[in-house]
């Protein structure tokens, strides 16, 4: 069930671009992308919904391939802010009710 | 609006002995998960309150775990006894549920050593 990332680990230089992928071997309804910085909480970036409907962060940018099941995140123009692990979730339902299942993580190291 | 908040941040404890772990979720919130995460590894599933009831607890590692959520407010999780291989970040998260585009907001985290 658990979806899976690639790559395990990015290297950019300030500026450059990144693509993080995300896949499951399960019908998505909707994957969730979190960033989580050493020591801190996973923060919540990006929800995209099955059907299109893209919610989240300005500057970060996802697609959503329902019949690949599979999502990727856009990070363009990087930022030493960008720095960190990102998650991808996507949404498992159980008993009518529905939790995020979530992938290994890929590091994302962002220098000058 | 407060966010999640989880207590203690840091805990180091011996083989064997006991701790319990502390979630306040976001108001308002029925929907209250714990995760864990060991270094390296994925965010893991353990556990799902709807209100004061368990949902689904499939990824409690085994019955040293307990997890109550008394009144549909906080919840804690006790590990006991605690084993070497139970250290780890355990985040707790909250939601409104996972419908119409809504998502899970976690805490901070309790970074559990047992040594």
């Amino acid at each position: 069930q658990q979806p899976v990332q690639s790559p395990q680990a990015v290297i950019l230089r300030e500026g450059e671009d990144a693509v993080i992928n995300c896949s499951s071997s399960k019908a998505l309804y909707s994957v969730h992308w979190y960033r989580q910085k050493h020591g801190e909480a996973p923060v919540f970036l990006m929800i995209l919904l099955k059907g299109g409907e893209q919610k989240g962060h300005e500057k970060i940018s996802a697609s959503f391939n329902e019949k690949k099941q599979q999502s990727s995140l856009y990070l363009t123009a990087s930022q030493l802010s960008y720095s960190g692990t990102y998650f991808c979730g996507t949404a498992v339902f159980s008993g009518g009710y529905n939790k995020l299942i979530f992938g290994a993580g890929t590091r994302l190291a962002v220098h000058p | 609006e407060a966010g999640v908040t989880q207590f203690p941040s840091h805990s180091v404890i011996e083989k064997g002995q006991t701790v319990t772990l502390r979630c306040d979720p976001i108001s308002g919130h029925d929907n209250l998960y714990w995760y864990r995460r060991v270094m390296g590894k994925e965010i893991k599933f353990l556990l799902h309150f709807v209100k004061e009831s368990k949902q689904d607890e499939s990824g409690m590692p085994n019955n040293r775990f307990l997890a109550e959520r008394t009144g549909g407010t906080y919840s804690t999780l006790k590990v006991q006894p605690a084993e070497l291989e139970d250290s780890g970040v355990y985040f707790c998260a909250s939601s409104r549920g996972l419908t119409s585009g809504n998502t899970i907001y976690f805490g901070e985290g309790s970074w559990l050593t047992v040594v």
